[in-house]
C-alpha cells in the first residue's frame, strides 16, 4: 500500500527566509509521480510542484524546489523568500497505481513579519 | 491544464436529505477522482470515476452513500445521500494533467449538514 507522512502539522517561519516542509512516502511501485499542493483558507487547491521518480534532478518552480532523496525515499518541499501568502496548509501527494493520487496529513505553515 | 467548474460552491442541507455535486471539466478526461476533506483534515479519496463503468470506490465508501454518475468524459456526479452531520465536509472533484504530472482541483463544495 502507499503512504504519504508529513510529520509537521504546523511550521513557523519568518518572512524572508527559507523553510523546509518535510514528506516521505512509502511505495513499491517503480515509477511514481510526487506532488506539493497548498490550500489557503479559501480551499482551493493550488499546484506547486512535480517531481517524478525517475527525475535525476531536483525540481524546481520560482521559490520552491523539491529535495528528492529517492532511497531515503523523502520528497521535502523547500520554499525560499518566504512571504506573508505562503500562510497555509501545505500537502505532500503522490501518484502512483491507477493514477490515483493520494495526500499526507499535511502542515500547517505561518509566516512571519 | 485542465479547468474544472464544481456547483455549488456551498450548501447546507437538512439531515436526511441528498446533494448532488456536478464537475464539470473544459477537456476530455479518462478518469476523474473526487475526494472528501473533512474538517481540518486532508483529503481522501472517495471514488475513481470512469466513463462508461461504474466508479471505483475506495475502502469505507460505498455506492449506496455516495452515488456517481460519469455520462461523458467531461462530466460527472457526485451524490450525498441521506446526509448526516458527519457528512459535512469539503468535496473536490479532481482530473489528472495529460503527463500525469499535475492534478487540476475543481473549487470544492463546502457542505454543511444540520
Amino acid at each position: 500500500a502507499q503512504k504519504i507522512t508529513q510529520t509537521q502539522p504546523g511550521m513557523f517561519v519568518q518572512e524572508k527566509e527559507a523553510v523546509t516542509l518535510d514528506c516521505t512516502y512509502d511505495t513499491s511501485d517503480q515509477s511514481y509521480g510526487l506532488f506539493w499542493y497548498k490550500q489557503p483558507s479559501s480551499g482551493e487547491m493550488i499546484f506547486l510542484i512535480y517531481q517524478g521518480s525517475y527525475d535525476e534532478q531536483n525540481a524546481t518552480e520560482g521559490r520552491y524546489s523539491l529535495n528528492f532523496q529517492k532511497a531515503r525515499k523523502s520528497a521535502n518541499l523547500v520554499i525560499s523568500a518566504s512571504q506573508l501568502g505562503d500562510s497555509a496548509m501545505y500537502f505532500c501527494a503522490m501518484e502512483g497505481g491507477g493514477f490515483k493520487t493520494i495526500f499526507g496529513a499535511g502542515t500547517r505553515l505561518f509566516v512571519k513579519a | 491544464s485542465a479547468v474544472i467548474s464544481q456547483k455549488p460552491s456551498r450548501d447546507i442541507c437538512q439531515r436526511g436529505t441528498s446533494l448532488t455535486i456536478q464537475c464539470q471539466v473544459d477537456s476530455q478526461v479518462t478518469m476523474m477522482f473526487w475526494y472528501r476533506q473533512q474538517p481540518g483534515q486532508s483529503l481522501t479519496l472517495i471514488a475513481t470515476a470512469n466513463q462508461g463503468s461504474e466508479a471505483t470506490y475506495e475502502s469505507g465508501f460505498v455506492i449506496d452513500k455516495f452515488p456517481i454518475s460519469r455520462p461523458n468524459l467531461t462530466f460527472s456526479t457526485l451524490t450525498v445521500s441521506n446526509m448526516s452531520p458527519e457528512d459535512s465536509s469539503i468535496y473536490l472533484c479532481s482530473v489528472l494533467g495529460t503527463e500525469n504530472t499535475e492534478a487540476f482541483f475543481g473549487q470544492g463544495t463546502r457542505l454543511t449538514v444540520v
